[in-house]
């Protein structure tokens, strides 16, 4: 069974601190990782896609993977209150697969004034 | 591009009543899906769409049901509504068969009592 494990938190923050979530997977040969940032009430919203290994940055968010230790983290320099929100990771397997997306429970995250 | 729209926004059923939950991509995304969220708790995968004419169940296909006969709609079909139905659900479309980035609708919460 594939899994996608994330620490439900909350994790709390002050404002202008660097958030730090974390994601684990335990299909080796997922290819694609996936953040979403999703409000309370509302739907998720895709915020970052990471392909390979290393880092992608985009604004104050920046994605890292790392295959071979099998997590997916995410980076939010410079929090804002705004950024309160649960965080879900999503991982898919190779091309020609089964298409469907593994999502773990979501990490709630609050910045705090 | 209205992206995905969902309708109805809420819902109350009673016990043993059927709905057809809508939703509608504008994105001529070849793949759809539908997930239901209950608190506290991740997406999980009702069914799934690859194409028009082609659906699939997910990881939680009982009570439910779906047709394709448009790249634009997946209707989700509840027949004989019961409390464990309780909850959101959200339709997903994603773009290509390379990249799983899915577009959520904005959710349709149904109460069963």
């Amino acid at each position: 069974q594939k899994e996608v494990e994330q620490n439900s938190g909350p994790l709390s923050v002050p404002e202008g601190a660097i958030a730090s979530l974390n994601c684990t997977y335990s299909d080796r040969v997922s290819q694609s990782f996936f953040w979403y940032r999703q409000y309370s009430g509302k739907s998720p919203e895709l915020i970052m896609s990471i392909y390979s290994n290393g880092d992608k940055e985009d604004g104050r968010f920046t994605a890292q993977l790392n295959k071979a230790s099998q997590y997916v983290s995410l980076l939010i320099r410079d929090s804002q209150p705004s950024d309160s929100a649960t965080y879900l990771c999503a991982v898919t397997p190779p091309s020609g697969g089964s298409y469907i997306p593994t999502f773990g429970r979501g990490t709630s995250l609050i910045v705090h004034p | 591009n209205a992206g995905v729209t969902q309708t109805p926004k809420f819902r109350i059923l009673k016990i043993g009543q059927s709905m057809t939950l809508q939703c509608t991509q504008d994105m001529n995304h070849n793949y759809m899906y539908w997930y239901r969220q209950d608190p506290g708790m991740g997406l999980k995968l009702i069914y799934y769409s690859v194409g028009a004419g082609i659906t699939d169940k997910g990881e939680v296909p009982n009570g439910y049901n779906v047709s394709r006969s448009t790249t634009e709609d997946f209707p989700l079909r509840l027949e004989l509504a019961a409390p464990s139905q309780t909850s959101v659900y959200f339709c997903a479309s994603s773009i290509t068969e390379d990249s799983y980035e899915q577009y959520f609708g904005p959710g349709t919460r149904l109460t069963v009592t």
